[in-house]
C-alpha cells in the first residue's frame, strides 16, 4: 500500500517567516494530494489540495507544490501569523474512492 | 448545512467489551470513511463505505467492522476491546466521487481501561 512521510514532526517560526513542510509518497499511482489543518480540539479540515496534473497551487498565504518523478509535495505558508498554529497532515490518495494515507503530522507554532 | 456528526463524543469501556459509533454524513454525502487518530500516528484509514457498500479497506484486524445504511449513515463498530484501540476514531464524509474533499465529524474519544 501507500505510505506517505512527513517532516518535520515539529516546527517553530517567528511570524511573519515562512514554514515548509515537505511529504513524500511511496505510491506512483497516487494522484491527488490534500493538505489538512487541525488546530488543538478540533476536526481536520481541508487547506488546500493539488492533483497530479498541476506542478503548484496558491491560494493567498498558502501554496503547494508536487515533483511527481520524485514523489514529494510540499506545503509552504508565507507571512505565517499566530492563528497558522496547529497540526498540519499531508495526506495521498489514489483514483479508488476516498481513501487517505496521512502523513503524521507536524505541529507547527507562530511564535508572536 | 449541517456538517458530519459523531455520536457519542466520548466513551469509556473496559478491556473485552464491544463497541459502536455511529456517524451522520453530510446531506447529498453518499462517501462516509472512517479513521483512527493517535498521538504518533497521525490518522490511519480503516475503511470507506458508499452505497452500503465496503469499497476501501485499510490494515485493521476484523474486529473492526462497520457498515453504512440506506440514509448514508454508518456506523463502526469495535469487537473485544484491547487497551490500544484507545484513540480518537474520525469520520469523513465526501460526494460521490473518487479524490473529493473529505468533511470530518469531531469525532469519538474512546477510552479503554
Amino acid at each position: 500500500g501507500e505510505n506517505v512521510e512527513q517532516h518535520p514532526s515539529t516546527l517553530s517560526v517567528q511570524e511573519g517567516d515562512s514554514a515548509v513542510i515537505k511529504c513524500t509518497y511511496s505510491d506512483s499511482a497516487s494522484n491527488y494530494f490534500p493538505w489538512y489543518k487541525q488546530e488543538l480540539g478540533k476536526r481536520p479540515q481541508l487547506i488546500i489540495d493539488i492533483r497530479s496534473n498541476v506542478g503548484e497551487k496558491k491560494d493567498q498565504r498558502i501554496a503547494v507544490t508536487l515533483n511527481k518523478t520524485a514523489k514529494h509535495f510540499s506545503l509552504h505558508i508565507t507571512e505565517t501569523q499566530p492563528e497558522d498554529s496547529a497540526v498540519y497532515f499531508c495526506a495521498a490518495s489514489k483514483s479508488q474512492g476516498n481513501q487517505f494515507y496521512f502523513g503524521t503530522g507536524t505541529s507547527l507554532t507562530v511564535i508572536p | 448545512k449541517a456538517g458530519v456528526t459523531q455520536t457519542p463524543r466520548y466513551l469509556i469501556k473496559t478491556r473485552g467489551q464491544q463497541v459502536t459509533l455511529s456517524c451522520s454524513p453530510i446531506s447529498g454525502h453518499r462517501s462516509v470513511s472512517w479513521y483512527q487518530q493517535t498521538p504518533g500516528q497521525g490518522l490511519q484509514f480503516l475503511f470507506e463505505y458508499f452505497s452500503e457498500t465496503q469499497r476501501n479497506k485499510g490494515n485493521f484486524p476484523g474486529r473492526f467492522s462497520g457498515r453504512q445504511f440506506s440514509n448514508s449513515r454508518s456506523e463502526m463498530n469495535v469487537s473485544t476491546l484491547e487497551l490500544g484501540d484507545s484513540a480518537l476514531y474520525l469520520c469523513a464524509s465526501s460526494l460521490p466521487a473518487t479524490n473529493t474533499e473529505a468533511f470530518f465529524g469531531q469525532g469519538t474519544r474512546l477510552t479503554v481501561v
